[in-house]
């Protein structure tokens, strides 16, 4: 039940084109969704976050999508770049105490010119 | 603005021999302190977290210890590294409370010998 499942595992998208990373948990106790994006030798830098209460967030080329009756999130990156291209992380957490934070498995995304 | 730092960036040690690896936190006061391994191309495993000096707690059982000697300072350890403990070693911080995101460092690639 502390699952957070994430997919696709690898994604090749055109310069310009829409990238699309879906994730879904079963938890209904999680109370905030991080996205986190890493490069390769690099640590997870967090990219955009968003509670439940809300249905989307936009942060210039990043959105997250979120529908809380399905128990289901998304990134979307609009006009990706070659400079995108890195691995995307979905998350989920509880709020209380220490922030126990699960992780999905990871999306490698490349952006083609 | 809060920094966080870990070294070595790379390591490489024989089967057997001991280790530290050192993450410091720059800019913020008692923060919550975690370790996380990622094994290559696969997502993140929480090792160790840690409330406060000297509160330590394990996720899961390793031939790997924790220690939080000052605030912003947390240490991983081990007596006899084993080929299994090859890895990315990973720090990260949080604010306490609610609806707040962990911060990564840059990492430790460890390889045993």
């Amino acid at each position: 039940q502390q699952q957070v499942k994430q997919s696709p595992q690898s994604l090749i998208v055109q310069k310009g084109g829409i990238s699309i990373i879906n994730c879904a948990y079963e938890n209904t106790a999680f109370d905030y969704f991080p996205w986190y994006q890493q490069f390769p030798g690099k640590g997870p830098a967090l990219l955009i976050a968003i509670r439940p209460d809300v249905s989307e967030k936009k942060e210039g080329r990043f959105t997250i999508s979120f529908n809380k009756s399905a128990k289901q999130f998304s990134l979307h990156i609009m006009d990706s770049q070659p400079g995108d291209s890195a691995t995307y992380f979905c998350a989920a957490s509880l709020s209380g105490g220490y922030q126990k934070v699960t992780f999905g498995t990871g999306t490698k995304l490349q952006v083609i010119p | 603005s809060q920094t966080i730092h870990q070294w070595p960036a790379t390591l490489v040690q024989p089967v057997g021999s001991p280790l530290s690896l050192e993450c410091t936190v720059e800019g913020t006061s008692n923060p919550n302190l975690y370790w996380y391994r990622q094994a290559a191309g696969r997502g993140l495993q929480l090792l160790f977290y840690s409330v406060g000096i000297g509160q330590i707690s394990s996720e899961v059982p390793q031939n790997l210890s924790a220690s939080r000697p000052q605030d912003r300072q947390f240490i991983l350890s081990s007596k006899k590294l084993l080929l299994s403990d090859s890895g990315f070693y990973l720090c990260a911080w949080s604010r306490t409370g609610p609806y707040q995101p962990q911060h990564f460092g840059d990492g430790t690639r460890l390889s045993i010998l």
